[in-house]
């Protein structure tokens, strides 16, 4: 399993553009989320989906849409990106806990490796 | 709204030491508790998850327990190497499976 990939790595745009992050998971994970992580803070969250077609909002929506057509993808939009925005972006996904013996840890998320936006 | 601290913000030790971080969270409520361990410019990787029903966690070296009553978890990791240096972060999952996190203790382990 590829675990949680996310593209790209580094990102730099302008104010205004817009642009997608890419985030998918192989673990057929039912529960996606978006945190974004600044110095000094901790990880704050975005977005989330507990299944395709599901979606909610986090702490800090504003500024980001998401959608779900797929349990694999989830991708988050900036829609006119600002220098707010500059931050390091993770997806997550989790398994929820069936109660069944072997059944994986009880809502352990797993993260990918991050996307670096800058906006200038 | 669940608030965890993380204190010290960083901390430097010499190589062999035994390592000790301390996660508070102000909501007793939680559902389980995760520790993560970030290298810089990396992802997070998970190390240990305490469920609410659960006092402690052991994996290896790294040991964590869970005092909800009084709002703390506590990281120990034993004989601690060099290739421990990294930032250590907390995360109190609510029962919605979100995450509060902390902002991180930065361990320094030096030869």
């Amino acid at each position: 399993n590829a675990g949680v990939t996310q593209t790209p790595k580094f990102q730099v745009l302008k104010t205004g553009q817009s642009m997608t992050l890419q985030c998918a998971q192989d673990m057929n994970h039912e529960y996606m989320s978006w945190y974004r992580q600044d110095p000094g803070m901790g990880l704050r969250l975005i977005h989330y989906s507990v299944g395709a077609g599901i979606t909610d909002q986090g702490e800090v929506p504003n500024g980001y849409n998401v959608s779900r057509s797929t349990t694999e993808d989830f991708p988050l939009r900036l829609l006119s990106a600002a220098p707010s925005q500059t931050s390091v972006y993770f997806c997550a996904s989790m398994a929820r806990w069936n109660g069944l013996a072997g059944s994986p840890n009880r809502n352990e998320q797993f993260f990918g490796p991050g996307t670096r936006l800058t906006v200038l | 709204k669940q608030e965890v601290t993380q204190i010290p913000a960083a901390l430097s030790v010499p190589e062999g030491e035994n390592l000790v971080l301390n996660c508070s969270f102000t909501d007793s409520a939680i559902y389980n508790l995760q520790w993560f361990r970030q290298d810089p410019g990396k992802g997070l990787t998970s190390l240990l998850l305490i469920q609410s029903s659960q006092r402690e966690q052991t994996s290896g070296r790294l040991n964590a327990s869970l005092d909800k009553s009084s709002g703390r978890s506590t990281l120990y990791i034993a004989a601690s190497q060099p290739g421990d240096s990294a930032t250590y972060l907390c995360a109190a999952h609510r029962n919605d499976y979100k995450l509060s996190f902390g902002a991180g203790t930065t361990v320094t382990v030096r030869a």
